[in-house]
């Protein structure tokens, strides 16, 4: 069993709708990556996060260490978001299985 | 700062030839990560090091792979002899410390033919 398990696999949504990714994780951990993945390669940082919730332009990322969960939340999503997500547990970098996402126009 | 710059950004090579990638962390980071990703198996890290120590090397595939990081600034990771199977894209990342904000380079698309 992955240490890090991430929830749907794959998701496609329309223009403007709200998107949730859920990421739950074994390990105890202090905090937690959600990294992004474009279609081009690169992996870019989205949040680090050890309590509560980020907020950065429509992305907001949620955290309940207690109940080791994350959540990815995407408002007002745009065919631009259309990337892989990704979770990941600090120590080691270890990954989730990663959720594509595909968002039509 | 330019954040993580690897090199070269492709490479193509034949089955047998020595494959050297390279890595330039952020200036100040002490954690420097190696990770391949391919279609099946997803990102998989290889090794990392702390302060120029590597403290993880299980997720190295055989020893056909080594790395070595000489100082702060630099580090490389060789294959030899490469095989088809080692074609992935490479990414080297690299924190402030272990268990902080991890930044990725662009990756290096390794092709072994």
């Amino acid at each position: 069993k992955n240490e890090v398990e991430q929830s749907p696999q794959n998701l496609t949504a329309q223009e403007g709708e709200f998107i949730t990714i859920n990421c739950s994780y074994s390990v105890g951990i202090s905090a937690l990556h959600w990294l992004q993945q474009h279609p081009g390669g690169g992996i870019v940082s989205l949040f680090m996060l050890s309590s509560g919730k980020k907020k950065h332009g429509r992305l907001i990322a949620t955290i309940n260490i207690q109940e080791k969960h994350s959540s990815l939340h995407i408002t007002a999503s745009h065919p631009r978001d259309s990337a892989v997500y990704i979770c990941a547990v600090p120590e080691k970098l270890t990954f989730g299985t990663g959720t594509r996402l595909t968002i039509i126009p | 700062d330019a954040g993580v710059i690897q090199s070269p950004r492709h490479e193509v090579t034949e089955m047998g030839q020595e494959v050297t990638l390279r890595c330039k962390p952020i200036s100040g980071h002490n954690s420097l990560f190696w990770y391949r990703q391919t279609m099946m198996r997803g990102l998989e890290l290889l090794i990392y090091f702390n302060n120029n120590v590597p403290i993880d090397d299980s997720g190295m595939p055989e020893d056909r792979f080594s790395a070595k990081m000489p100082n702060a600034s630099f580090s490389t990771l060789k294959i030899q002899p490469s095989e088809p199977r080692d074609s992935a894209v490479y990414f080297c990342a690299s924190s402030l410390r272990v268990n902080t904000e991890a930044f990725f380079g662009q990756g290096t698309r390794l092709t072994v033919v």
